[in-house]
């Protein structure tokens, strides 16, 4: 089964500054990745998504990510933050098994992110 | 505009009773989901659907259940088994199951104990 680590529960970041969160993932095969966000007390809105071909991947809000597989990650990145980014952060892998079922996303535990003024 | 209606957006539960939490789809999404979420938790998955009449358990599905009778629709019973019921649910849903779907979340019921 595929499974999604986030290292960083928190992460702050002064407003203009630039950020990385960290996402490292394990499944067998080439996976479908997934970052979303959540505003407080809201659903997870997608922020963009990786499925083959080019390794960096833009998204909305002027975020970007890149598919390293020697690695096992997929990094999301964005170069001047916001205070409206602050918010929570989810990284979610896919898979297709090989039994012919599906199973949806495995989302990781989150990153939380703190804009500094 | 098409999306994902969860209501009502704050519930509360006496002891020993049954809730249900609304979720509703106007994407034509074979495939529902619902989600609890706890603070440092993460989403775990109670259930999912991936077409009318069919749901099968996630993670975390006792003292929960389901329906789907309709395609629109995937209502959750939280029933007096759920010992700590306390959580921000998410409803969910995609075109089909695959893992290439994104799911699109509808803005979430908190379900608090009185």
């Amino acid at each position: 089964a595929q499974s999604v680590t986030q290292p960083d529960i928190h992460i702050t970041v002064s407003e203009g500054a630039s950020l990385e969160l960290r996402c490292n993932y394990s499944y067998g095969a080439t996976p479908y990745l997934f970052w979303y966000v959540q505003s407080p007390g809201q659903g997870l809105q997608l922020l963009l998504k990786y499925f083959s071909g080019d390794t960096l991947v833009q998204g909305i809000k002027g975020f970007e990510a890149e598919f390293k597989r020697s690695q096992s990650s997929f990094n999301l990145r964005k170069p001047s933050v916001h205070w409206s980014d602050a918010a929570e952060y989810f990284c979610a892998v896919g898979a297709w098994y090989s039994g012919g079922g599906a199973d949806g996303l495995t989302f990781g535990k989150g990153t939380h992110l703190i804009i500094q003024p | 505009d098409g999306g994902i209606t969860q209501s009502p957006k704050y519930l509360f539960r006496k002891e020993g009773q049954n809730v249900t939490l609304s979720c509703e789809q106007n994407l034509n999404h074979d495939a529902m989901y619902w989600y609890r979420q706890d603070p440092g938790q993460g989403l775990r998955l109670i259930y999912y659907s991936q077409i009318v009449n069919d749901f099968q358990k996630g993670d975390i599905a006792e003292g929960y259940s389901v329906s789907r009778e309709k395609k629109e629709s995937f209502p959750l019973t939280v029933t007096s088994a759920q010992k700590n019921p306390t959580a921000f649910y998410l409803c969910a849903s995609s075109m089909s199951g695959a893992g290439n779907q994104p799911q699109h979340f509808g803005d979430g019921t908190r379900l608090s104990i009185l």
